[in-house]
């Protein structure tokens, strides 16, 4: 089924730890996103990828980093996790920055003791 | 599993007017967001609905849940260039996942 594909759905890191979050979209869109989602605060950017080849850094990028591997893939790693990363990470697709036609994987739960 | 439509897809109107932007979900929501996307920004969340029939409402911002918790509407009155963005519903789905709306592009012509 078309759509975008995050793994793992659950993870459980110990501090300082490191890993990566996969995603993978098979729509052929050009812009992806990192987000993460705590109680109260609502999704937060982390970073995104408005085409291939280009990332920048969205509200919350510290302790972040991000691999646009390909137009399908877009990775993010947590070099040395901290207890503040444990969140709900979701990844999100779509067409073109700034058009309506998002999609989103259904997330990972992190975390990290 | 749960899905949520959004419509419409975009919007364009005269500042000064009303619109409305609508949620659908094929489940009963247990908890629906609304956000908005800033150009060039992540998205800001805006409210959270929990009850049927529940009504918040923020500046010139006013969200409705239905009764039967399937619907949202967000209806901003009198828009202005600054609610210009993409409008995204999203709903906890009973705390298994998170799902999100495609979005409505709202642009708001001076």
């Amino acid at each position: 089924n078309a759509g975008v594909t995050q793994t793992p759905k659950f993870q459980v890191l110990k501090t300082g730890q490191s890993m990566t979050l996969q995603c993978a979209q098979d729509m052929n869109h050009n812009s992806m996103y990192w987000y993460r989602q705590d109680p109260g605060m609502g999704l937060r950017l982390i970073y995104y990828s408005a085409s291939e080849g280009t990332t920048d850094k969205g509200e919350v990028p510290n302790g972040y980093n991000v691999s646009r591997l390909n137009k399908r893939e877009f990775s993010l790693r947590l070099e040395s996790a901290a207890p503040s990363q444990t969140s709900v990470y979701f990844c999100a697709s779509n067409l073109g920055h700034l058009n309506y036609g998002y999609t989103f994987g259904s997330g990972t739960r992190l975390t990290v003791v | 599993s749960q899905e949520l439509e959004q419509s419409p897809q975009s919007l364009i109107v005269q500042e000064g007017k009303n619109l409305t932007i609508n949620c659908t979900s094929s489940k009963t929501l247990y908890g629906l967001y609304w956000y908005k996307q800033k150009y060039g920004e992540g998205l800001i969340f805006l409210m959270m609905l929990q009850k049927g029939g529940e009504e918040k409402s923020h500046e010139k911002i006013t969200a409705k849940l239905d009764e039967k918790k399937q619907q949202s509407s967000l209806h901003i009155t009198a828009s202005q260039p600054s609610h210009a963005g993409i409008y995204l519903c999203g709903a906890d789905n009973y705390g298994q996942n998170f799902v999100f709306g495609p979005g409505t592009r709202l642009s708001v012509l001076p």
